[in-house]
This record gives structure tokens, sequence and C-alpha cells, in this order.
């Protein structure tokens, strides 16, 4: 059974980068895709973005300028850096297995930006 | 992009009876590559089905998925007591962006 924790600060300064972990167990990431994405209050969840084991990655055109998504193989974690962060990226982030369609989701973890 | 659309927004009904969840699109979705997802509070989202009507691995039989298009259907034939939840639509074929339904709400 694979399980997947969102991990990261609560609270984002505006102008500042939020960082996320996304930490895997129960399976290798190295051989799949895996998926952020997120739900700004009372709105409907937004696709981020996946990145494959390999590094390869493909961006929600509209947050691309300011996003990277990263693996770290040795510690099985996904990471996402969002720079430049206003209010409108306070949402609960997820992260998820697989690229298309997603059969393993974490719980989430809320950020707020503000100052 | 293409902009999913669920209906009803809420969906009051009883255990035993049936659920008809609806998810239309702005524009066709290749190859139907849509799925749904049940979401509790607190918990972490669940795929039920994807590709439209392929039931993931331990999925009941109860939920169905169906359609082609633009319009696609959840449905639920009978309604246990842990069904209540939001259900959520994702389109996967209308690259390169993927997009979500608003949810429906199934309450009891």
């Amino acid at each position: 059974q694979v399980h997947l924790h969102e991990s990261g600060p609560g609270l984002v300064r505006p102008s500042e980068t939020l960082s996320l972990t996304c930490t895997v167990s129960g399976g290798s990431i190295n051989n799949f895709y895996w998926t952020w994405i997120r739900q700004p209050p009372g709105e409907r969840l937004e696709w981020i973005g996946y990145i494959h084991g390999n590094g390869a990655t493909n961006y929600n055109s509209s947050l691309a300028s300011r996003i990277t998504l990263s693996l770290d193989t040795s510690k099985n974690q996904i990471s996402l850096s969002l720079r430049s962060v206003t209010a409108a990226d306070t949402a609960l982030y997820f992260c998820a297995k697989g690229g298309w369609s997603m059969d393993y989701w974490g719980q989430g973890t809320l950020v707020t930006v503000s100052s | 992009e293409i902009v999913l659309t669920q209906s009803p927004g809420t969906l009051s009904l009883s255990p035993g009876e049936r659920a008809t969840l609806s998810c239309r699109a702005s524009q066709t979705i290749n190859s139907n590559y849509l799925a749904w997802y049940q979401h509790k509070p607190g918990q972490a989202p669940r795929l039920l089905i994807y590709d439209t009507s392929r039931r993931r691995t331990g999925i009941p039989d109860r939920f169905s998925g169906s359609g082609s298009g633009t319009d696609f259907t959840l449905t639920i034939s009978r309604l246990e007591p842990e069904d209540f939840a939001v259900y959520y639509c994702q389109q996967y074929g209308g690259s390169p962006v993927q997009s979500f339904g608003q949810g429906t709400k199934l309450e009891i």
C-alpha cells in the first residue's frame, strides 16, 4: 500500500517561496509519475503539474514560470517549489501518484500566504 | 483548457437509493480520459473510476462510470452510509493541462 504525506510550512509571506515535500512510503518513486494538485478555499481542485521518476516534468502553463518540481530518490521524496507567492496561492496542497488518473493521494497540507 | 461542470452541486439522498452524478466538459475529452474521485473531509481523495468506466481494483461494483465526448456520469447503484462524500471528476485528455470539476456533495 502506497502512502503519501505532504509537509511544509503552514504560513508563507507574500513574495517568498513556498516549499513543500511529499514523502512516499510503500514503494519507490523511481518508475512512476507524481502529481501536485491544490485547492484554494471554496474553489475547485487545480492541477499544478507532474514529475516522473526519471525527472521529466509537465507543468500547468498558468504556473510554469513560478514552479519547480524535483525528486530526491535517496529519501523517496517529491518536492514542490512555488516562487513569488501571493494570497491567491493560499490552498490545500496535495501530492498524488500518477500522471493522469491518480491512484494514491496524500491528505494534503494547508498553506496560507499572509504577512 | 477544458472546463468541467458537475451537477447537481448537492445531491440529497438516503441509503439504499441510486445516485446519478453528472460531469459535462466544455469540449470533447480525448480518448474518454475522465476519472472520478471520492473525497471525505480530512482524508486523502480516493480514485474510483478511470478512463470513464474502468473501476479501480477494490472499488465496490455499485460504483460505475459511463459517457463519452462531453457528457459523463458516475452512478452509485445503491448508496451505503460510507458513500456520502464529495465527488470530483477529472479530465486528463485535454493535453497539456488537466482539470477538475467543482464537485458534487452527496449528502444524506
